[in-house]
């Protein structure tokens, strides 16, 4: 089953503007991963917030974590055609007695219009 | 560093023929894993090795089997494909899975495989 959902499952915008996504989890997690994927090729890791973080930035990446909640957002500022992309959230699966990887969610995909 | 290779990158097999995907990476990682993604869904884990000569099972394994007899390198077997195994795989590696590391990981391009 899929830990992590992205919300909305698609977005377009305008260049320029800023792109807001979403991610809702299930169980506690020990971090939570924002990877991009490009048409036809492979994740390219992003951005990772720990359990005990509540954001974190890079460049014009910012994303939020919210415990509480299980939730965590993806804010894009100053969008560029070249972030034109599917966004994933992945969470850690471990829980001590299952399979060790990572869970994705089903993405977003973001278009942005020139 | 060439990061995470797979090869091929695309394949088409007959119903019932078997093929192994390849997977190398050249990051000294010891957690290597194996995903496979369908149309309009996220990855999900097939395999996966916390380091040369361990390996377990991941969320979908039925169909693949896989090997780890170096740190480089981690094979994904379908041993007898069907239809259902049509899809995109991606290998992936880190440092290790979870923890302090983070556990980053870093992908290969992907292999298209089309069953038939």
């Amino acid at each position: 089953s899929q830990q992590g959902e992205e919300d909305p499952q698609a977005l377009s915008i305008q260049e320029g503007e800023n792109a807001t996504m979403n991610c809702s989890y299930k169980t506690s997690i020990n971090n939570l991963q924002w990877y991009r994927q490009n048409s036809g090729r492979g994740l390219v890791h992003l951005i990772l917030i720990r359990s005990n973080e509540r954001e974190k930035h890079s460049g014009r990446l910012r994303v939020t974590l919210d415990t509480s909640k299980k939730s965590s957002s993806l804010l894009i500022t100053a969008s560029r055609a070249a972030d034109t992309a599917s966004y994933f959230c992945a969470t850690d699966m471990y829980s001590g007695g299952g399979a060790d990887g990572l869970t994705f969610g089903k993405g977003t995909h973001l278009i942005i219009q020139p | 560093n060439a990061g995470v290779t797979q090869t091929p990158k695309f394949q088409v097999l007959k119903t019932g023929q078997s093929m192994t995907l390849q997977c190398a990476q050249d990051m000294n990682h010891e957690y290597m894993s194996w995903y496979r993604q369908d149309p309009g869904m996220g990855l999900r884990l097939i395999h996966y090795s916390v380091g040369a000569g361990i390996t377990d099972q991941g969320e979908v394994p039925n169909g693949y089997n896989v090997s780890r007899s170096t740190t480089e390198d981690f094979p994904l077997r379908l041993l007898s494909a069907a239809p259902s195994q049509t899809s995109v795989y991606f290998c992936a590696s880190s440092y290790e899975p979870r923890g302090l590391a983070g556990g980053e990981q870093f992908f290969g391009p992907g292999t298209r495989l089309t069953v038939l």
